[in-house]
């Protein structure tokens, strides 16, 4: 596709449930992105994939969030025993190959998840 | 490490007015930097970006942005503002650890402008 392809747009699940959310970056982006927008905050990073290099997972808030791409395509990431603090909108971005610091990052239109 | 700071969580201007959206940073390198907007409902959109090339960055929109070493800061400006305008904007710089070059966002600016 032409952008940054997040699916579901929408979920609901119990507490206690796990989910498991989709990203499809843009064709020939190496770099892929994972932050997470609570209700009017700012954007929180939470991991990072660049080619075949080991992932950022330094933002990674506890061990029930859990990443995985495969390659340069796509990536899924999974929380597992959700909380109703894990409600959120969570958004994937993708940037061609990052060797200095200006690429540009598209991002999808994002996740919202909402914890009941 | 890099971060930004945004000194307004909210500014209201009026239609046609100027607009000043107020981005301060902290680097310990040349940093590359970044305005974002949100409009309601829709994804993030680049709206500029610094790249060392010229300290007046223009953008999309009529919006512009200015990189001010001496005073570590990368105010967001347009000189008349529209109701379209009317968004949440994310000062944003890269931040390069390793092979790992990850977006450190600001906590976001809402505009809002008055008809």
């Amino acid at each position: 596709g032409a952008g940054v392809s997040q699916s579901p747009s929408n979920k609901v699940t119990e507490k206690g449930k796990d989910v498991e959310l989709r990203c499809d970056p843009i064709s020939g982006h190496t770099a892929l992105y994972w932050y997470r927008q609570r209700l009017g905050q700012g954007l929180e990073f939470l991991i990072y994939f660049q080619g075949n290099s080991a992932p950022d997972k330094s933002g990674l808030p506890s061990d029930r969030f859990s990443a995985e791409r495969t390659g340069e395509s796509v990536s899924t990431l999974t929380i597992q025993r959700t909380q109703q603090e894990d409600s959120a909108v969570y958004l994937c971005a993708s940037s061609l190959v990052v060797t200095v610091l200006n690429t540009e990052a598209f991002f999808g239109q994002g996740t919202r998840l909402t914890v009941v | 490490a890099q971060s930004v700071t945004q000194l307004d969580s909210h500014v209201s201007v009026s239609e046609g007015t100027p607009v000043l959206l107020r981005c301060n940073y902290s680097s310990s390198y040349s940093p590359s930097l970044f305005w974002y907007v949100q409009h309601p409902n829709k994804g993030l959109q680049l709206l500029l970006k610094y790249t060392s090339a010229a300290t007046l960055v223009k953008g999309i929109n009529g919006f512009e942005a200015e990189f001010k070493k001496s005073e570590t800061s990368f105010h967001l400006t347009k000189p008349s503002a529209h109701m379209s305008d009317a968004a949440e904007y994310f000062c944003v710089v890269s931040d390069r650890r390793g092979s790992s070059y990850k977006l450190i966002f600001g906590s976001g600016t809402r505009l809002l402008v008055r008809p």
